[in-house]
C-alpha cells in the first residue's frame, strides 16, 4: 500500500523558515516524482513544484522559486520542502503528492503568527 | 501559465441526479508524446484530494464507474451519472502537460 506520511502542524514566527517532511512507503521512492501543493484556508489548490528523487532535479512554479526549496533523501525515502521568509500569506496546508496526483499525504498545516 | 476555467463554481444536485462539470484550458493540453495530462480530483471536507480520472478519461482504480471524463484539446468534462451522498465536496481539474502545473478553481457539489 502506497502511503505518504507528512510531519505535524507547525506554528512559526514571521520571517522564519520551516521544513516539512513527507515519508513515502509502499513503492520505490526513486521511481516517481514528488509534487508539493499549497492550499490556503477555504481556497483552492496551487502547485508549488516537483522533485525527481532519483537525481534531485527540481521544477518550481515561478512564484515559489524564492520561497520553497525541495529536497529528497533516498536513504530514508523522504521528501522535504523548506519554506523561507515566512509571512501570513504562507499560512496554509501543504500537501505532498506522488506523480499523477494519485496518492496524497494527509497535509501539514503551517501557521505563521507572532 | 495555463489557466483552467471550471464551470459552474457551485452545483446543487439531488441524490440520483446526473451532473457535469466543465474545465476549459487556455491552451491545448495535448503533449508532444500524444498524451493529454488532464486529471479530475475530488476533495471532501477536511481531506486531501482524491484522484478520480486521469489522462482525460481513465478511471482511477477503486473509483465508482458513475464517474466519467471526456474531452480533448482545451475542453474537458467530468460527468457523475447518479450523484450519491459521498460525492459531495469540491471537484478540481488539474493539468500536468505544461509546467507549471495548474489547477482549476474548483466546483463545489452540494445537496439541493
Amino acid at each position: 500500500e502506497v502511503l505518504l506520511q507528512q510531519s505535524g502542524a507547525e506554528l512559526v514566527r514571521p520571517g522564519s523558515s520551516v521544513k516539512i517532511s513527507c515519508k513515502a512507503s509502499g513503492y520505490t521512492f526513486t521511481d516517481y516524482y514528488m509534487h508539493w501543493v499549497k492550499q490556503r484556508p477555504e481556497q483552492g489548490l496551487v502547485w508549488i513544484g516537483r522533485i525527481n528523487p532519483a537525481n534531485g532535479n527540481t521544477v518550481y512554479a515561478e512564484k515559489f522559486k524564492s520561497k520553497a526549496t525541495l529536497t529528497a533523501d533516498k536513504s530514508s525515502n523522504t521528501a522535504y520542502m523548506q519554506l523561507s521568509s515566512l509571512t501570513s500569506e504562507d499560512t496554509a496546508t501543504y500537501f505532498c503528492t506522488r506523480s499523477r496526483f494519485a496518492y496524497w499525504g494527509q497535509g501539514t498545516l503551517v501557521t505563521v503568527s507572532s | 501559465d495555463v489557466v483552467l476555467t471550471q464551470t459552474p463554481p457551485t452545483l446543487s444536485a439531488t441524490i440520483g441526479q446526473s451532473v457535469s462539470i466543465s474545465c476549459r484550458s487556455s491552451q491545448s493540453l495535448l503533449h508532444s508524446n500524444g498524451n493529454t495530462y488532464l486529471n479530475w480530483l475530488l476533495q471532501r471536507p477536511g481531506q486531501p484530494p482524491q484522484l478520480l480520472i486521469y489522462l482525460v478519461s481513465r478511471l482511477e482504480s477503486g473509483v465508482p464507474n458513475r464517474f466519467s471524463g471526456s474531452g480533448s484539446g482545451t475542453d474537458f468534462t467530468l460527468k457523475i451519472s447518479g450523484v450519491e451522498a459521498e460525492d459531495l465536496g469540491v471537484y478540481y481539474c488539474v493539468q500536468s502537460t505544461h509546467a507549471p502545473y495548474t489547477f482549476g478553481a474548483g466546483t463545489k457539489l452540494e445537496l439541493k
